[in-house]
């Protein structure tokens, strides 16, 4: 399997432009989350999603922030505008969850984020 | 709520010293516990996972973690270090589908 795939690698915006994060689960997988790391703040969940439906939301710092999962195999993390703040690496994960709370999570390279 | 607290934000130690990377929980209920290590400009991996089997748990690459009930701890050791150990490593604990990372502690090794 060639594991949680997550696309640009790196993407450099200006202030208020939109940007979109993808993110390709591995197959078979039914939990996906986004994460996101800074130096300050460490590795916060944003939103995690389960059989494609959102569970959680919470983490999601503003609505200027959106995820969508419309398939098993594909997802988005939208931010429109964009923030000089919102710089980070931007970490996509995916598990099978049973339920148990033990899951290992497997997580993609990462797509490093500068806003201008 | 479950949370874990990362004792120290960097760790030095010498090649073939002994690794010991310190991490305290908070669970109301038994917890699933965690290390990951993240090497630069990648994404985090599994190095071992507590789940109740055995309090003493062997993961990847030589590491291993004791849970201590009594302490609230789940520390991760290496008896000897080796240069392709520097990384960040992370402390976690799960609460229901959500994984909760620790701080993350910056382990060098010198030569």
């Amino acid at each position: 399997d060639a594991g949680v795939i997550q696309s640009p690698r790196h993407e450099v915006t200006e202030m208020g432009q939109e940007v979109t994060l993808r993110c390709k689960p591995i197959s078979g997988h039914n939990s996906l989350f986004w994460y996101r790391q800074t130096m300050m703040r460490g590795l916060e969940l944003l939103i995690y999603f389960n059989n494609n439906v959102p569970i959680d939301d919470s983490g999601m710092p503003e609505d200027r922030f959106s995820a969508k999962m419309p398939n098993a195999s594909f997802s988005t993390l939208k931010i429109q505008p964009s923030e000089p703040r919102d710089s980070a690496v931007y970490f996509c994960a995916s598990s099978l969850a049973s339920g148990r709370g033990d899951e290992k999570l497997f997580f993609g390279s990462g797509t490093q984020l500068s806003v201008l | 709520a479950q949370s874990v607290t990362q004792l120290g934000s960097h760790v030095s130690v010498s090649e073939g010293a002994l690794v010991l990377l310190r991490c305290n929980y908070s669970s109301s209920v038994p917890p699933y516990l965690f290390w990951y290590v993240q090497y630069p400009n990648q994404g985090l991996q599994l190095l071992l996972k507590y789940t109740s089997a055995a309090t003493l748990v062997k993961g990847i690459n030589g590491f291993e973690a004791e849970f201590k009930k009594s302490e609230t701890s789940f520390h991760l050791t290496k008896p000897s270090a080796h240069m392709s150990d520097a990384a960040e490593y992370f402390c976690a604990v799960t609460g229901g589908f959500k994984t909760i990372f620790g701080a993350g502690t910056r382990l060098f090794v010198k030569a």
